[in-house]
Parts: structure tokens; sequence; C-alpha cells
């Protein structure tokens, strides 16, 4: 099986620009979700959506969305950067035959390196 | 609420040395705990991961880690470390809705020849 996937690697932008990251998760799975990683913050939970409808959501502002299409496909959007929008972006996948519960094991891609001048 | 705590930020170690990564965590309910490792650039890759169960769970690469409840601990151990461990190692805790985890800030493996 192809593993997870997003698109692009490596994005640049500029201040007040908006940008879309995707990710196409393990082929079954369901359940995506999102994490911001930076030097100063680590890894922090953005949000997650199984099938189709966000389950989760984490402590970041209105700026940053996300949706899942019926295919699993997610994107998320960031509007309105800012220079500390400057991350890593991972996306995860999981089956989300566990109802939910946290035995399900996360399979994370390359991740997509966004850069805000 | 919950949180992981990895208090070593940087740990050197020479090739075929033992391995000590220690993870704590707090959480309410009963954890689901992980190891995860990351290459320069690149994805989180699984190690190993506890549900419940025995308490020592192995993993790949040669890793292994001990769950202790009375210590709120996981902490992660591989018996011999080859250069191509040089990494970052994260622990993760997930919540009772899987695909939300909490990470602990990582640990920075170097391995000295």
């Amino acid at each position: 099986k192809a593993g997870v996937t997003q698109t692009p690697r490596y994005l640049i932008k500029t201040r007040g620009q908006q940008v879309t990251l995707s990710c196409s998760p393990i082929s079954g799975h369901r359940s995506v979700s999102w994490y911001q990683q930076t030097p100063g913050q680590g890894l922090q939970f953005l949000f997650e959506y199984f099938s189709e409808t966000q389950r989760n959501k984490g402590n970041f502002p209105g700026r940053f969305s996300g949706r899942q299409f019926s295919n699993s496909r997610s994107e998320m959007n960031v509007s309105t950067l800012e220079l500390g929008d400057s991350a890593l972006y991972l996306c995860a996948s999981s089956p989300g035959t566990s109802g939910g519960r946290g035995t399900d094991t996360q399979y994370f891609g390359p991740g997509t390196r966004l850069t805000v001048l | 609420a919950q949180s992981v705590t990895q208090p070593d930020i940087h740990i050197t170690v020479s090739e075929g040395a033992s391995l000590e990564l220690r993870c704590n965590y707090s959480y309410g309910a009963t954890p689901y705990l992980f190891w995860y490792v990351q290459s320069p650039g690149q994805g989180l890759q699984l190690l190993l991961k506890y549900f419940s169960g025995d308490t020592l769970v192995q993993g790949i690469k040669g890793f292994e880690a001990e769950f202790k409840r009375s210590q709120s601990s996981f902490n992660l151990r591989k018996p011999s470390v080859h250069w191509s461990d040089a990494a970052e190692y994260f622990c993760a805790v997930a919540h009772t809705n899987a695909g939300k985890s909490t990470f602990g800030d990582g640990t920075t493996l170097t391995v000295k020849p």
C-alpha cells in the first residue's frame, strides 16, 4: 500500500496570503489528522477529520481550517498568513475502525514545509 | 489536561552503547502511548505502541519500551545503538479519540562513532 502523501512538499508564501495543503491518506483509512511542527512549540494538533466531519479541533485560530472529501483526501487551509505560521505541517491517517478510541495507529506523511516571508 | 514530558532534550551515546529515553505522561484514563522517530526533514515513523496487557512492548529496529503505571512513565530502550539511530524521538499519548495525540517536545539522539 502506498503511504500517506502530502503536496506540495515545500511552499513559500508572503504574509497576508493564503495557502492550501493537501493530504492523501493510506487507502482505506477514514481518519485524517493535521499537526503543526515548529522548533518553538513542537508538535501541535490542529484538527482531525473522520468521514468528512471534523471530529476534533486543537487550539488554533479560525484562520486555520480544513475539510475532508468523500475519498478521505483532506485539505488544510491557512488564510492571512503570518510569519509565525512557518512550520512543517504533518498529516496523519488512521483506519478509524476502533470507534475513535486511542488504539488507532496513525501513519504520518512526510510533511509540507511552509515558509512565510 | 493531558501532557507528555520528555526530560532530556538532547542525548549523546556511543555506537554500541545502550540507550534509554525517558517519557512521563499525565493522563486521567487508560493511556494509549506511542514512540515515534523522526529523521531530519521527514515525517514521523511509529516505533512501538502500548494499549494494554504486557507492560514491556517490542517495536521495530530493536527498540522496546516499558509502561510503568506507578511512575507514569513509558521509557524507550535499545540495548545497542547504531549510527543510523541518530534522529529525534517523540513520545505521545493518544486521547480517547484516536486522531488527536499529544506529543512530548522530543529528544534528539546523537550517536558518536
